[in-house]
């Protein structure tokens, strides 16, 4: 099993560009999520979804998008990059709350 | 809502000692508690986690892990630490009969092996 695929793994943006995250996972899990990732400061919640065509905004969803039309796939679309956005992006799914997450290798992604 | 406090950023040990990684949360209600791995330019891996019954949980490469819910807390122990240990360790919670929105995790522990 492939698990949970994250592309690209590296990025550099120009400001006010855009780009789709995107992640696909093989494990017929209904629950998926976004996190981004800061140095010192944990793994914080973007977007999270519960199945295909229900999405629901975490934390710190400013700036991003998401859509989930089939089980699989879950990307992430930024509109209009800014450096604060800089970031290591990671998807993650979960068959249940209580398995834990299966997370992806991550997109490392730099707005210049 | 639920928080997690990850009381160290970093904790150097010697290698084959022993290491305590501490973790507390905040919540209202029961909660499941888990503890990941991220080794260098990797995603996070699930090392063990709690959910009910017996408060003492392991990993099978020597992790442990108590769920002490007097003292809110979640600490995860290995008697003697390897080289290949080194890693990014995070605590997390998810409480019981919550909603879809995921864990909370703390901000990490950078677990430092000297030789």
């Amino acid at each position: 099993n492939a698990g949970v695929t994250q592309t690209p793994k590296f990025r550099i943006l120009k400001i006010g560009q855009s780009m789709t995250l995107q992640c696909t996972q093989d494990m017929n899990h209904n629950y998926m999520y976004w996190y981004r990732q800061d140095p010192g400061m944990g793994l914080k919640l973007i977007y999270y979804s519960v199945g295909a065509g229900i999405t629901d905004k975490g934390e710190v969803p400013n700036g991003y998008n998401v859509s989930r039309s089939t089980t699989e796939d879950f990307p992430l679309r930024l509109e209009l990059a800014a450096p604060s956005q800089t970031s290591v992006y990671f998807c993650a799914s979960s068959y249940s709350r209580q398995d834990g997450y299966t997370f992806g290798s991550g997109t490392r992604l730099t707005v210049v | 809502a639920q928080s997690v406090t990850q009381l160290d950023s970093q904790v150097p040990v010697f290698e084959e000692a022993p290491v305590e990684l501490r973790c507390n949360y905040s919540s209202s209600v029961s909660v499941y508690l888990f503890w990941y791995v991220q080794y260098p330019n990797q995603g996070l891996q699930l090392l063990l986690k709690y959910l009910s019954g017996s408060t003492l949980v392991k990993s099978i490469n020597g992790f442990e892990a108590e769920f002490n819910k007097s003292q809110t807390s979640f600490h995860l122990r290995k008697p003697s630490v390897h080289i290949s240990d080194t890693a990014e360790y995070f605590c997390a919670v998810s409480e019981v009969g919550g909603g879809a929105d995921g864990l909370t995790f703390g901000k990490g522990t950078h677990l430092i092996i000297q030789p």
